[in-house]
């Protein structure tokens, strides 16, 4: 069965640091893509990093660069998100989430995220 | 950016109802365009890829349609446990720009 169950999640003041984890099993971990998707409260989702197999590529939204960084451990099965210079905007529900792909008949490649966590809450407050 | 666009932002139906919540993108997506349900203290859920494939396990009383910039997810025969959020997503662009739509939070009357 497959799961994924992200920690580290906790209360910090402005400008300091968090590292969150997410743990996975119930699958050939380091085949796959992860992502770490965040929600505020009363808004939408919104992703915030992205890891490819091999640490191949790597992407961050533009309110992450120079602050965020994400890493793996395929011999642990885990995806990380150091976060520093935190900011009271960077409070949110994170989720990390599996990258799957589906080659359709017609040649197009759908992209989604088929396994998700139930999430870790960052609070940045003074 | 391509922005997502929900609507309703929420509704209220009955159990046996038909529920449909619209997406629409800014600019089209084909049929880039994936649905999650998200149930409070619950990991979110994938229900529909490519506009209209259910996702393995999904009852099908789930349905999505859609191309270019205009997508519905149709609930047929709404049930109590159908309460949650439900979300749009685009993955027609770069990764790093893939969107969500706002949500649209479904409740039993």
């Amino acid at each position: 069965q497959v799961r994924l169950l992200e920690s580290g999640g906790g209360l910090v003041k402005p400008g300091g640091s968090l590292r969150l984890s997410c743990t996975a099993s119930g699958f050939s971990f380091s085949a796959f893509f992860f992502t770490w998707i965040r929600q505020a409260p009363g808004k939408g989702p919104e992703w915030v990093s992205y890891i490819g197999t091999s640490d191949t590529p790597i992407y961050y939204t533009d309110s992450a660069k120079g602050r965020f960084t994400i890493s793996r451990d395929d011999a642990n099965s885990s995806v990380n998100l150091q976060m520093n210079s935190l900011r009271p905007e960077d409070t949110a529900l994170y989720f990390c989430a599996r990258r799957n792909s589906y080659a359709s008949s017609s040649g197009r490649k759908y992209y989604f995220f088929d396994y998700w966590g139930p999430g870790t809450l960052v609070t940045v407050s003074s | 950016d391509i922005q997502m666009t929900q609507s309703p932002s929420s509704l209220s139906a009955s159990v046996g109802d038909r529920v449909t919540i619209t997406c629409r993108a800014s600019q089209t997506v084909l049929t880039y365009l994936n649905w999650y349900q998200v149930k409070p203290g619950q990991a979110p859920k994938l229900l529909i890829y490519g506009a209209s494939s259910l996702n393995s396990g999904v009852p099908s009383t789930f349905s999505g349609s859609g191309s270019g910039t205009d997508f519905t997810l149709t609930i047929n025969s709404l049930q109590p446990e159908d309460l949650a959020t439900y979300f749009c997503q685009q993955t027609f662009s770069t990764p790093q720009t893939w969107t969500f739509g706002q949500g649209t939070k479904v409740e039993i009357k």
